[in-house]
């Protein structure tokens, strides 16, 4: 089945140790999105990719970065993470030309800063 | 800038009863779409809503868009334990989403 896959599903880091979290889709989608999650709140859009083209939200911290190397993969790299940045990270994709522009999310990774 | 107010932001009924969310805006959109998301799992879409005035059922879950396409319900009837979640509604404007804050839904057996 098509589908949105996240590794790992679960990501305890450090105060300011970096972490990776990996988005991976079979939808052959052109746009990726990352979003922070925090406890039953809406998800919060960090940036996107319309094919390689990236773009940022404007209060996105500069502490968050990310990278798509090709169609299928997607990593968001959190260079110094602090308390603050406990949340759950979602990935999601929608085909991007056209229609309703439907999201298709990954199940997450649980982000714990110790 | 673009908003969308939903509300509830929560509700605790029991088994049985009916129950209404509620997203407004002033902007309107080409489609609105609502989602359900379980604890420690990604939003799952239920339904999109492209035309106003459109009503979409889904079981026991009702959708409508309004005629100005600013505006969208989700009622669900005789709600049971199983429909307990975070439900979202979220307009598309371009190809991105404006999400609503959420209505934590808890059905009480």
């Amino acid at each position: 089945d098509a589908m949105v896959i996240q590794n790992p599903r679960y990501q305890v880091t450090q105060f300011g140790k970096p972490v990776t979290l990996s988005c991976s889709q079979t939808l052959n989608h052109n746009v990726m999105y990352w979003y922070q999650q925090k406890s039953s709140q809406a998800p919060k859009l960090l940036f996107h990719y319309y094919d390689k083209d990236f773009n940022n939200e404007a209060d996105t911290p500069d502490n968050f970065q990310s990278r798509r190397p090709n169609t299928s993969f997607c990593f968001l790299d959190i260079r110094s993470p602090g308390l603050g940045d406990a949340a759950m990270y979602l990935c999601a994709t929608t085909e991007g030309q056209g229609g309703t522009y439907e999201q298709y999310f990954g199940p997450g990774t649980r982000l714990t800063v110790t | 800038t673009q908003l969308l107010e939903q509300s509830p932001q929560f509700l605790s009924i029991q088994e049985g009863e009916n129950l209404t969310v509620y997203c407004n805006s002033s902007s309107v959109f080409s489609s609105l779409q609502w989602y359900r998301q379980e604890p420690g799992e990604g939003p799952v879409l239920l339904v999109t809503v492209v035309t106003g005035g459109e009503v979409k059922k889904l079981k026991r879950l009702t959708f409508q868009f309004g005629d100005a396409r600013k505006d969208s319900s989700l009622h669900i009837t005789a709600a049971q334990p199983g429909d307990t979640g975070l439900y979202l509604c979220a307009g598309a404007s371009n190809y991105q989403l404006i999400w609503g804050a959420g209505t934590k839904l808890i059905i009480k057996p």
